[in-house]
């Protein structure tokens, strides 16, 4: 169990600029979350997937977001023309389903920080 | 609706003090509650969790009881460390749902 990785862990970029981010969960989880936190705040959840299939989205997410998770292992976060407002870490988590109702925690990597220019 | 209400920080104490950090939920049905920590450039790391009323999570010296009545699930510690030093989030999973729904968190920092 190697954890939860994401990649890159800074990225800056010039306003306008499209950036896309990676995740790995780790490799028994299915489900798969998306949070973008700002400083003082807790994590605000943007999307999640269970295998493949992307089943919500928060309104956080606008349409310059889109999050995919071919084949159900890895994950990308694509933000495109970026604007100030889009600084932020953006988190990623992952998590076992055992079934409806089985608290499983949610596992997180340490994160992208994103800063526009 | 589901929401978590932390107490406002910063919170500073002094080596070997005793830790209360408050907790309170709303929540649909009977959720999982935990609680995160946030180190510096680093993600969440689970901390403890408790997923039914009367549960007491513990780890690492802190404790949290799940308070149905009070709706409460408040973290303690009887001594402090200064490598206790972070961000701590409480965070709530309603029973069947998919999201989690976080605090905004209540930064410690402890001085020696």
């Amino acid at each position: 169990d190697t954890g939860v990785s994401q990649d890159p862990r800074h990225k800056i970029t010039k306003r306008g600029q499209n950036v896309t981010f990676r995740c790995d969960p780790i490799s028994e989880h299915n489900r798969l979350y998306w949070y973008r936190q700002t400083l003082g705040q807790g994590p605000e959840f943007l999307t999640y997937f269970q295998n493949e299939a992307q089943l919500e989205k928060s309104r956080l997410l606008s349409d310059r977001f889109s999050a995919e998770r071919p084949k159900g292992s890895f994950s990308t976060l694509e933000i495109q023309r970026t604007e100030q407002g889009d600084s932020a870490m953006y988190l990623c988590a992952s998590m076992a389903d055992r079934g409806r109702g089985s608290n499983q925690p949610q596992h997180f990597g340490d994160g992208t920080r994103l800063s526009i220019l | 609706g589901n929401s978590v209400t932390q107490m406002e920080g910063p919170v500073t104490l002094s080596e070997e003090a005793f830790l209360t950090i408050n907790c309170t939920y709303t929540a649909t049905g009977y959720p999982s509650l935990f609680w995160y920590v946030q180190y510096p450039g680093e993600g969440l790391q689970l901390l403890l969790k408790a997923t039914k009323a009367d549960d007491k999570g513990s780890n690492k010296g802190f404790e949290a009881t799940y308070r149905k009545e009070t709706t409460s699930f408040h973290l303690e510690k009887g001594s402090v460390q200064v490598s206790d030093s972070a961000v701590y989030f409480c965070a709530l999973s309603p029973w069947g749902g998919n999201q989690f729904y976080f605090g905004t968190g209540t930064s410690l920092t402890v001085i020696p």
